[in-house]
């Protein structure tokens, strides 16, 4: 079944405590995006990725940190630095250069603060 | 400042009514504005849009791009309960996506 994994689907953090999202996939996509959602606000980009082992910040980078060492595996970490750390997380693939195709998305992750 | 508005931000209609979306975005090196339906997860694809005048229809879908007004509409006809959701648009452009804050539309029975 090809698709986007996010987990888990909630998470809990407590004060001073670093949280890793995972976001997997397995449309051999090079693209790799984080988005934050709050209520009543569009998505927000974190952060995003292109190719392996290179990625860019996005709007709102501040407090949160990623990787990708591997093509199908882009997690992102929200650190303790991150002050208002609740919000529905959104994983997004998509192909690059000039295809032109849309943006996959995860079933998301929500994270709520302890 | 590169932005996507969508208007109205809220919606409530009776089902068989018909509605009209608002998208108006200011980007630069615009690629492409895409619609989603978000019910309550992960938005689904509804249409991708690039050139200006096409209309892609889906059902009781359909949405265009007015590449000079820097707008997008998405119009549902005969409206269902099932179309309750929050409708997003968003603007891709050479590197990233930028969404809209949403318009949630309520159909009720």
């Amino acid at each position: 079944d090809g698709g986007i994994t996010q987990s888990p689907k909630y998470l809990f953090r407590k004060e001073g405590q670093n949280v890793t999202l995972s976001c997997e996939q397995n449309l051999n996509h090079d693209a790799m995006y984080w988005y934050r959602q709050d209520p009543g606000q569009g998505l927000r980009l974190i952060y995003y990725s292109q190719i392996v082992n290179d990625f860019q910040k996005g709007d709102i980078a501040e407090g949160y940190s990623v990787s990708r060492e591997k093509k199908e595996s882009f997690p992102l970490t929200v650190t303790s630095a991150q002050k208002n750390p609740t919000a529905f997380y959104l994983c997004a693939t998509g192909s690059t250069g000039s295809s032109n195709q849309p943006q996959h998305f995860g079933d998301g992750t929500r994270l709520s603060i302890l | 400042e590169d932005k996507v508005v969508q208007s109205p931000l809220s919606l409530v209609v009776h089902e068989g009514d018909t509605v009209t979306l608002n998208c108006s975005y200011e980007v630069t090196n615009f690629r492409s504005l895409l619609w989603y339906k978000q019910e309550k997860k992960a938005p689904t694809f509804l249409f991708m849009l690039t050139s200006s005048g096409i209309e892609k229809k889906s059902g009781r879908l359909s949405s265009i791009l007015d590449k000079k007004e820097l707008s997008s509409i998405l119009n549902i006809t005969a409206t269902q309960t099932g179309d309750s959701a929050i409708y997003l648009c968003a603007v891709e452009d050479n590197n990233d996506m930028r969404f809209g804050a949403g318009t949630r539309l309520t159909v009720k029975p």
